[in-house]
């Protein structure tokens, strides 16, 4: 059973640049989850991907958007970077959206992205 | 979602019973509690979680009291490698609700 990665695992821009990362779920699962956690805080939930739909979103602007594809993998695009998008972009995968067992979500080790 | 409540940071000696505690008197009767752990630079990690009754896996024991309202994590055993940060999370639907969790530290 192959768990969830993430690419790449370091990542430096420009702030007005574009950054696409990219997340390969946990094979069986058809949910995919991104958040991003700044240096010092818990993950937060920016939007999730359930077979292909986008299914719920948090409190981030428009120009974070995502993509799933049917395979399950999933892409996060950040568009016009600004300096307080560096972070960690942790994508999780999971069986489901519901809570419970099936909601039980695996996270991959992460992107750290850093914006000059 | 439920917001939780947790200390900050906690110590624990090498060998000892870690109990993390957490409090979540909003929980509503459809949420369940979950418990993740990150170890530095990593991404979370599950590690247990329940409903209503006490639940028990290979890494943790939970204990939800009666009234839902709080519960404890319990690392029977610990060890250096259980340093991390706990979070205790109330999850309905969709999303997991990171707070900013506890901060245990393992002492040899």
């Amino acid at each position: 059973e192959t768990g969830v990665t993430q690419s790449p695992t370091h990542l430096i821009k420009t702030r007005g640049q574009q950054v696409t990362l990219r997340c390969s779920s946990q094979s069986g699962h058809n949910t995919v989850s991104w958040y991003q956690q700044a240096l010092g805080q818990g993950p937060q939930f920016i939007f999730q991907y359930y077979r292909e739909e986008e299914n719920g979103r948090g409190n981030f602007p428009p120009r974070f958007s995502g993509l799933q594809f049917p395979n399950y993998s999933s892409e996060l695009n950040v568009n016009a970077l600004e300096l307080d998008d560096s972070a960690l972009y942790l994508c999780a995968s999971s069986l489901g959206t519901s809570g419970g067992p099936a909601g039980e979500q695996f996270f991959g080790p992460g992107t750290r992205l850093t914006v000059l | 979602d439920a917001k939780t409540t947790q200390p900050p940071s906690m110590d624990c000696a090498e060998g000892r019973a870690a109990n993390l505690p957490c409090n979540h008197s909003t929980i509503s009767g459809n949420e369940y509690v979950y418990w993740y752990r990150q170890i530095h630079s990593q991404g979370p990690q599950y590690i247990i979680h329940g409903l209503k009754n006490n639940e028990t896996n290979e890494m943790a024991s939970l204990i939800i009291t009666e009234d839902r309202k709080s519960s404890t994590l319990i690392l029977p055993h610990a060890t250096l490698r259980d340093t991390a940060v706990y979070y205790c999370i109330v999850k309905g639907a969709q999303k997991l609700v990171f707070g900013q969790g506890t901060r245990l530290t393992i002492n040899p």
